[in-house]
């Protein structure tokens, strides 16, 4: 089955830096790639998501790229606002089922 | 607004009971999941569901059951709770491909 590592585990940046958080994934049929933020207390929410046909996403502060070649994609964070504070969850599916299987969890400290 | 509810935010339950946690959803999702988080270990799939009656396990399916009688509707059964079960459990639902749609969790302690 499909295999995500994430990191870093835990990621503490200044006001206004750029954050970045890296996935791998191991199955070259997984061809969607969300990710989820969870703040303290809360559900995990769709932030972000892309397709194997597409090499870069981006919605205002965040992006989101892909190599296929390398299995690998990452979350792009700029301009960190203190309200970037979460856990981040990336995914990776394959197939038509599209059950995805999550990395570990990267939590996001932004400090004013 | 797609609404995933659980039955409880907050469950305390003893040893050897059996333990059942309820998730619903109002969108018409065909897919349905349960997961447990734990610290440093993400989301581990428990069980999934793609259909009324029909269910998959995922990767952690030991000493869990699942009921789904109608397509809004997904249980998760702890036959006989055990301490390491002590965990928060998450609800999600998604259409047959793409976005999932979590529940607020029920953190359940087992004492």
């Amino acid at each position: 089955g499909e295999n995500v590592e994430q990191h870093p585990s835990t990621l503490s940046v200044q006001e206004g830096d750029s954050a970045v958080i890296k996935c791998t994934y191991s199955d070259s049929a997984s061809n969607y790639f969300p990710w989820y933020k969870q703040e303290l207390g809360k559900r995990p929410q769709l932030i972000i998501d892309i397709r194997s046909n597409v090499g870069e996403k981006k919605d205002q502060r965040i992006a989101v790229t892909l190599n296929k070649t390398a299995k690998h994609f990452s979350l792009h964070i700029t301009e960190t606002q203190p309200e970037d504070s979460a856990v981040y969850f990336c995914a990776a599916s394959s197939g038509g089922s599209y059950i995805p299987t999550f990395g570990r969890g990267t939590s996001l400290i932004v400090h004013p | 607004d797609v609404k995933v509810t659980q039955s409880s935010r907050y469950l305390v339950k003893r040893t050897g009971e059996k333990v059942f946690l309820e998730c619903v959803q109002d969108m018409d999702h065909e897919n349905m999941f349960w997961y447990r988080q734990d610290p440093g270990l993400g989301l581990r799939l428990i069980y999934f569901s793609y259909d009324v009656k029909m269910k998959e396990k995922g990767d952690i399916p030991e000493g869990y059951s699942v009921s789904r009688e109608k397509k809004e509707r997904f249980s998760l059964i702890l036959e006989s709770a055990s301490t390491n079960q002590t965990s928060m459990y998450l609800c999600a639902s998604s259409l047959l491909r793409g976005e999932q749609y979590f529940g607020p969790g029920t953190r359940l302690t087992v004492t």
